[in-house]
């Protein structure tokens, strides 16, 4: 099946500053979200994004398909983006895979 | 449009024993996945459906069944808990893949 390897395992950073966290992937996908894990456990996709850019207000996502990355901007931190980040991908089967994830920690 | 719902939020279970969860879809998906989040880990796929069929399988064994009704709302059953069941259990609903899934709230299992 598809790996998704992301890094970094773990950020900490300032309120206020930037980041870019990553996602790669080893196979073709037709389908790549992120999601926000709040500490309460829900999955907050973020983006749907299996190629191409899309921005929200603070964050942003890039995926490359065909160098099998994505990449996810936070800019202007804040002490509620905390939490777990993960991407997550899909293939002809359809189910997703889950990178490991990326625990963010923004100090105030 | 209403998001995905899962019930119960908490639920602590003996060894041995079965469980239910439940999962209503989103408003217009059909398709549904179930996947197990140990603790410090990403969530793994454990089966998908659609139109009341199973149409994925992840590597869990057979004490792990599911249903989708025709409302396409759906159960997650497991019988003959272990202490490693414990985990927090995501429901995921998508119009077949397309646009992406949205996940519930989760079920956490503690079996003690």
């Amino acid at each position: 099946g598809i790996q998704v390897e992301q890094s970094p395992p773990d950020l900490i950073l300032q309120e206020g500053a930037n980041s870019t966290l990553r996602c790669n992937f080893s196979d073709s996908v037709n389908n790549l979200q992120w999601f926000h894990q709040n500490p309460w456990g829900q999955l907050i996709n973020l983006f749907y994004i299996p190629s191409g850019t899309k921005q929200n207000g603070r964050l942003s996502a890039t995926t490359v398909a065909t160098e099998r990355y994505s990449l996810l901007y936070i800019s202007s931190s804040q002490t509620t983006d905390s939490g777990v980040y993960f991407c997550a991908v899909s293939g002809s089967a359809r189910q997703l895979t889950f990178g490991s994830g990326t625990q963010l920690t923004v100090l105030p | 449009e209403t998001g995905v719902t899962q019930s119960p939020t908490h639920l602590i279970k003996t060894r041995g024993q079965q469980v239910t969860l439940r999962c209503s879809s989103q408003s217009g998906h059909n398709t549904v996945s179930w996947y197990q989040q140990a603790l410090g880990q990403g969530p793994q796929f454990i089966f998908q459906y659609y139109r009341e069929e199973e149409n994925g399988r992840g590597n869990f064994p057979p004490r792990f069944s599911g249903l989708q009704f025709p409302n396409y709302s759906s159960e997650l059953n497991v019988n003959a808990l272990e202490l490693d069941d414990s985990a927090l259990y995501l429901c995921a609903s998508s119009l077949q893949g397309e646009n992406g899934y949205t996940f519930g709230s989760g079920t956490r299992l503690t079996v003690v």
